[in-house]
């Protein structure tokens, strides 16, 4: 995980209730990334920030928000417009000049 | 723990035999990839990556084999042990895609003690 937390590890949400998850780093990483994991799937892009107060769309990025005021945090809000938020969510960061992300260890968010 | 590991590809070995774990990715143009190791309920880990202009690379006890002919990538274990179980996928990333990973589902190992 290095120096990247998620924050909280299990997060459980009512219905019509939005959420914000954390994610921190303190590589000095300038993108950061968050990503969806569902059971038998590959982990799939919701948003990502190359640069502080910049951010874009990933391929699943609907009923989700971000903000990047920092360039150690990436919050996650998600919003009641997100049909099916029960699952797996990671942050990842990398420096701007490789290729290599690392991960934390994820929030397990479960909607009641 | 997490259910990660739910209805994809599964590879058992005995502790102490090699594993192979296959990936086939799906650009050509692709020109960095990477393994990650999942364990039930935690981040993906780093295990080892390669660029297009090799086809090997060695780690402790892992070796990554590209075959960009046929858009295949390899992990190879020695030695597994019962540690090494977990969910391993595989990733790509092509030039210009901003640094974006494109992921594989993954393949479960189950190491037998």
């Amino acid at each position: 995980d290095g120096g990247i937390t998620q924050s909280p590890k299990y997060l459980f949400r009512k219905e019509g209730q939005n959420v914000t998850l954390s994610c921190e780093q303190n590589l000095n990483h300038d993108a950061m990334y968050w990503y969806r994991q569902d059971p038998g799937q590959g982990l799939r892009l919701i948003y990502y920030s190359q640069i502080v107060n910049d951010f874009q769309k990933g391929d699943i990025a609907e009923g989700y928000s971000v903000s990047r005021e920092k360039k150690e945090s990436f919050p996650l809000t998600v919003t009641s417009a997100q049909k099916n938020p029960t699952a797996f969510y990671l942050c990842a960061s990398k420096k701007r000049t490789t290729d290599t992300q690392y991960f934390g260890p994820g929030t397990r968010l479960t909607v009641l | 723990g997490e259910s990660v590991g739910l209805h994809l590809p599964t590879l058992s070995v005995q502790e102490g035999d090699n594993s192979i774990i296959n990936c086939a990715y799906s650009n050509s143009a692709s020109d960095y990839f990477i393994w990650y190791k999942q364990e039930s309920g935690k981040g993906p880990q780093f295990i080892i990556d390669i660029r297009s202009n090799m086809d090997k690379r060695q780690g402790q006890r892992v070796t990554v084999l590209l075959n960009k002919t046929v858009k295949h990538l390899s992990l190879q274990i020695a030695a597994t042990q019962p540690g090494d179980s977990a969910v391993y996928f595989c990733a790509e990333n092509t030039w210009g895609s901003q640094g974006n990973l494109i992921f594989g589902k993954g393949t479960k190992l189950s190491v037998k003690p």
